[in-house]
């Protein structure tokens, strides 16, 4: 089955301890994104990958550290979190970053509390 | 840059009833339009895309989306509403490197 898998789902952590959402697709998609989504304000981009080793910032950056060593994975890594990364985080892929007309396939998020 | 605005947080209907979920869009150059359902607990799912061609599009689980140029809408609707529609909508541009979502439009259909 095609799909985005991201782990854990849930996810309590106490702040300043380092932790990663791993993300991984089996589609073969070339375009990888994160996303946090936090109530009123839809979803918004952390990072993004148009490729393998290619990587750059979304909108909401701080705080967060991403690496794409291979095709189908995308971590996103909080190096030291804090109480205002809470917030339920998606990663979705895409097939052809630079063609606009694909739409994204998500995964079933990531419900992080830091406390 | 590219963006949706959807300026309804909630919409309620009865069930049978026709639903629409609203969208405006501002983009420069031609749009890539999208709507994505988010059920609790799951991560969105891709409804129906607009690229060119015909204004009205249809999509997944009965819904279809109305383009239009002039009112620069994009509005989410579907002829009879059921109960399991219930669900957190979004409307979505894309542009080279993101999809763009609006803030998303909860919809409750009442039996």
């Amino acid at each position: 089955e095609a799909q985005v898998t991201q782990n854990p789902r849930y996810l309590i952590t106490v702040t300043g301890k380092k932790l990663t959402v791993t993300c991984s697709q089996n589609m073969n998609h070339e375009y990888m994104s994160w996303y946090r989504q936090d109530p009123g304000l839809g979803l918004r981009q952390i990072y993004y990958s148009m490729n393998v080793e290619v990587t750059d910032k979304g909108d909401v950056p701080e705080g967060y550290k991403v690496s794409r060593k291979e095709k189908r994975n995308f971590p996103l890594i909080l190096e030291s979190p804090s109480p205002n990364q809470t917030s339920l985080y998606f990663c979705a892929s895409s097939l052809g970053g630079t063609v606009f007309n694909y739409g994204y396939t998500f995964g079933s998020g990531t419900r992080l509390t830091v406390v | 840059a590219q963006s949706v605005a959807q300026p309804e947080d909630q919409v309620n209907v009865a069930e049978g009833n026709p639903l629409t979920v609203k969208c405006t869009y501002s983009v420069s150059g031609n749009p890539y339009l999208f709507w994505y359902v988010q059920y609790p607990n799951r991560g969105l799912q891709f409804l129906l895309k607009y690229i060119t061609g015909d204004n009205l599009v249809k999509g997944s689980y009965g819904f279809e989306a109305e383009f239009n140029k002039s009112q620069t809408s994009f509005h989410l609707k579907k002829p009879s509403a059921l109960v399991s529609d219930s669900a957190l909508y979004f409307c979505a541009v894309r542009d080279p490197s993101d999809m763009r979502f609006g803030a998303g439009t909860r919809l409750t259909v009442k039996p």
